[in-house]
């Protein structure tokens, strides 16, 4: 079946330290997002997509980075410059061509805690 | 700007009682999509409905209901007989413009139906 996986579920990172966090789909779906999400306050969006090797800056992008090299893949990068790392990540992507559909599916997460 | 507002933060009800969930929006495109998306405790953001802003009919799925308003700009959602299983966190969004590019979340309404 076709989806999105986010991996690692969980994941723990030490205070000053860079880690990546995986998206992978198979939907072929053109457009990838990132969002995070703190308690009470929804989710945010940090990166976004639209074709490969093609992003832009959402509404929090300060301390992420990501790249496009696939268009199945779209990994994001929780830099050390990111002062509040801890929270749910979570991957979106939908296709980009079309008025049949603009819904979004979204991957199952990754909560981030810095230790 | 665009803006989703959720201002219940958290509902609680007893199973088989009826429950409304409020959201107001705000944008100055004429098109644009509406969705729900319903936060169960693990984690995968589940697509519960989308709706264009030229189709105003209501919608009924089984035990839930959307009501779409353009002249108050909102767009409620009720559950009818409300059962344990629907506790979860219940997101509307908003998406606008060329290619609706982006998708902002209101802050979510936490829903606790207990027995």
């Amino acid at each position: 079946d076709g989806g999105i996986t986010q991996s690692p579920k969980y994941l723990f990172r030490k205070e000053g330290q860079n880690v990546t966090l995986s998206c992978e789909q198979n939907l072929n779906h053109d457009a990838m997002y990132w969002y995070r999400q703190d308690p009470g306050q929804g989710l945010r969006l940090i990166y976004y997509s639209q074709i490969v090797n093609d992003f832009q800056k959402g509404d929090i992008a300060e301390g992420y980075s990501v790249s496009r090299e696939k268009k199945e893949s779209f990994p994001l990068t929780v830099t050390s410059a990111q002062k509040n790392p801890t929270a749910f990540y979570l991957c979106a992507s939908r296709t980009r061509t079309g008025r049949s559909h603009y819904g979004y599916t979204f991957g199952s997460g990754t909560r981030l805690t810095v230790v | 700007a665009q803006k989703v507002t959720q201002a219940q933060t958290e509902i609680s009800v007893v199973e088989k009682e009826d429950v409304t969930l409020d959201c107001v929006y705000e944008t100055r495109d004429t098109t644009y999509y509406l969705f729900w998306y319903k936060q169960p405790p693990s984690g995968e953001l589940v697509f519960l409905i989308r709706r264009n802003s030229f189709d105003e009919q209501n919608e009924i799925s089984g035990r839930y209901s959307w009501n779409f308003q353009k002249s108050t700009s909102s767009f409620n959602f009720t559950i009818t007989a409300s059962q344990v299983v629907d506790s979860a966190v219940y997101f509307c969004a908003l998406s606008w413009g060329t290619g609706f590019q982006k998708l902002v979340f209101g802050t979510g309404t936490r829903l606790l139906v207990s027995p």
